[in-house]
């Protein structure tokens, strides 16, 4: 099994909503990431999760708080969004790069958000 | 993150001419780099990667060449198909787990 499943594919929400994005793989990946992708852009990092813990948080806005409940699923919560924050939203995971050496990241096919 | 440029934003190229997507990145201390394909309303897909102890790659129609001393990467594509009209990206992969993308190039093959 090579694939990072996402759900919902699409979601449409307003500024005052709470809503999750969700993310699994079992290929034993320890390193999860989400990135955003706005049209004809390359996707952004926002955040990254090595065994768990977050280690990277590209200054990303307090309205994404990413969750990593267990080794094998990666939430984004969104809470009070702007419309500007409207993208494709990729979940990535790869082999840890600090213990098993660097290799390539697998990605899903995001969640298309949509704030209004 | 790093800058990781692309010469040429769009590339329109004949069915079974060869393609040459290129890339510049600017941290030499990265050792890793990747491309990949990403169709409309798709994710990224793995194409090919390099360390930056080679200079050149090869998969099935695909070749990647590293050139340190000038930052350089570029993605061939042997006798293209109409299938590989894709949006394709290199990354770049600096110390432990991060993918920083370039700018990406628009590949359209004619039929």
């Amino acid at each position: 099994d090579t694939e990072v499943t996402q759900t919902p594919k699409h979601l449409v929400m307003g500024m005052t909503n709470k809503k999750s994005l969700k993310c699994e793989q079992h290929m034993g990946h320890r390193a999860m990431y989400w990135y955003k992708q706005k049209a004809k852009k390359p996707p952004e990092l926002m955040f990254v999760y090595s065994y768990e813990k977050l280690s990277i948080n590209e200054s990303v806005p307090s309205r994404f708080s990413p969750e990593c409940p267990n080794s094998s699923l990666l939430n984004l919560h969104l809470h009070a969004l702007q419309p500007e924050d409207s993208a494709l939203y990729l979940c990535a995971s790869s082999q840890d790069g600090g213990r098993a050496g660097n290799t390539e990241a697998f990605f899903g096919q995001g969640t298309r958000l949509t704030v209004v | 993150g790093e800058s990781v440029g692309l010469h040429l934003p769009t590339l329109s190229v004949q069915e079974g001419d060869n393609s040459i997507i290129n890339c510049a990145y600017s941290n030499s201390a990265s050792d890793y780099f990747i491309w990949y394909k990403q169709e409309s309303g798709k994710g990224p897909q793995f194409i090919i990667d390099i360390r930056s102890n080679m200079d050149k790659r090869q998969g099935q129609r695909v070749t990647v060449l590293l050139n340190k001393t000038v930052k350089h990467l570029s993605l061939q594509i042997a006798a293209t198909q109409p299938g590989d009209s894709a949006v394709y990206f290199c990354a770049e992969n600096l110390t432990g787990n991060q993918f920083y993308f370039g700018t990406g190039t628009s590949l359209t093959v004619i039929p």
